[in-house]
């Protein structure tokens, strides 16, 4: 059973691009949490998705982010006119169903913008 | 809002010795779940250990342990018999019982292993 897959695992953009992350949850899992890691900060909560379902956005930049989860496909993060604040490394984990304690991580998305 | 507070940014131990990580956290709910991640230069997250709140007993996983003190809010980690693979960052998190399942980390503590 093939791990959370993330890719491109490195981004490189330019201030004003867009950014667009993709999640492979697990085989079997319908749950996707997206999370931002700064530098030399914990991991920070953004966004929490069902198959077509955004279920709690409450951790997201009011602008410039959204999240979709389609009912063929990865999630995607995406990042609109990306500025260099938005550098930094971004997690999606995978459940099988919401409230599990089991959280299975991706190996991150490394965001850089120039 | 809960909070998860690392107090030691940077620890270091003899291999095969032991190291305590320290973790504490700020909660008004009485059903919660308590976490130890590790986060290796590879930058994967990898789950160490995990804790019901309801559970009195410490959880123990291998060379890994916890002590968990529900009143004084307190959650940390014991790592036996250091090796070398386990040098990395290392994450407290936490997440609500009646959460969708978002979890709430600790700005880390980088454990160093020296030989």
């Amino acid at each position: 059973n093939a791990g959370v897959m993330q890719n491109p695992r490195h981004l490189v953009r330019r201030r004003g691009q867009e950014a667009r992350l993709r999640c492979s949850p697990m085989k079997g899992h319908s749950h996707v949490y997206w999370y931002r890691q700064l530098p030399e900060e914990g991991l920070k909560f953004m966004v929490y998705l069902q198959k077509e379902n955004i279920i709690d956005e409450s951790g997201m930049p009011k602008e410039r982010f959204s999240a979709e989860f389609p009912k063929e496909g990865p999630s995607i993060l995406r990042i609109q006119q990306v500025v260099r604040g938005d550098s930094a490394a971004y997690f999606c984990a995978s459940s099988p169903w919401g409230g599990s304690y089991e959280q299975y991580f991706g190996p991150g998305t490394r965001l850089t913008v120039t | 809002a809960q909070t998860v507070t690392q107090s030691q940014p940077e620890m270091s131990v003899q291999e095969a010795e032991t190291v305590t990580l320290s973790c504490t956290y700020d909660t008004s709910e009485s059903d919660y779940y308590l976490f130890w991640y590790k986060q290796p230069p590879s930058r994967q997250m990898i789950l160490v250990i995990r804790q019901e709140a309801y559970k009195q007993q410490n959880a123990t996983e291998n060379r890994f342990s916890v002590n968990f003190q529900k009143a004084a809010k307190s959650f940390s980690l014991k790592i036996s018999d250091s090796q070398l693979g386990d040098a990395a960052m290392y994450f407290c998190a936490y997440r609500s019982e009646g959460s969708q399942g978002n979890l709430i980390f600790g700005k880390g503590t980088k454990l160093s292993v020296k030989p």
